[in-house]
């Protein structure tokens, strides 16, 4: 069947650390995978798009990888902050610009 | 424009009634999609709109939801015979598929409740 996971439901890390977030997938083919940043009561907001024939893209402070061979994507916040606790969504592109989400992984960072 | 706009924000029913939510997307963007989203969970795929032809339409979704997209604008999403699983945030997102790249902006979403 097909699967987006994404790493526990809870990462907690103390400010200035690196969090690494991942997202899993099996019997997906995506062209390109997305992440969003979602706080509560509010709907998702798109961060990055990377391509499947791309291997990392960056902005800022963000870093996302794409492994097409492993069906893993790995989302990093460096030097991390307090402001950036949230919870943060993989999405894969199915077909077509189709989107399909996983659950999320709630990150908190200490301060 | 200020971004994807949906109405009620909340709505609480009794089990058995009809519910309606309306969303206005950005007003370039020819993909309109609903999801629906409960707690711990990600969104859910419903179903998504290019332009005013409803393209896809989630197998989970029952015959009891029924979604529309009149003239490639706003879009309705109505609930018949509501049911108390069917309490969730339901979320609105258009895109213009800009480049070819889905990035989707989401509205604020309508938390139903029933009771």
């Amino acid at each position: 069947s097909q699967k987006i996971e994404q790493n526990s439901e809870a990462l907690n890390i103390q400010e200035g650390k690196t969090a690494t977030l991942t997202c899993n997938y099996t019997n997906y083919s995506p062209a390109y995978l997305q992440w969003y940043r979602q706080d509560p009561g509010r709907g998702p907001v798109f961060l990055l798009l990377i391509r499947e024939n791309e291997k990392e893209k960056r902005k800022e402070r963000l870093k996302v990888t794409f492994d097409t061979t492993l069906k893993q994507s790995l989302f990093h916040i460096t030097a991390s902050q307090p402001a950036d606790s949230a919870t943060y969504l993989c999405a894969l592109d199915i077909r077509n610009n189709d989107m399909r989400f996983g659950a999320g992984t709630r990150l908190t960072v200490k301060p | 424009d200020t971004g994807v706009s949906q109405d009620p924000r909340h709505k609480i029913t009794k089990r058995g009634q009809n519910v309606t939510f309306r969303c206005d997307p950005i007003s370039e963007h020819n993909r309109l999609y609903w999801y629906r989203q409960t707690l711990g969970q990600g969104p859910e795929f419903l179903t998504y709109f290019q332009n005013e032809a409803q393209l896809e339409k989630s197998r989970l979704l029952s015959d009891r939801f029924s979604a529309e997209r009149p003239k490639g604008s706003f879009s309705t999403l109505e609930i018949q015979r509501t049911e108390q699983g069917d309490s969730a945030m339901y979320l609105c997102a258009s895109s213009a598929l800009a480049g070819g790249w889905n990035e989707q902006f989401f509205g604020p979403g309508t938390r139903l409740t029933v009771l």
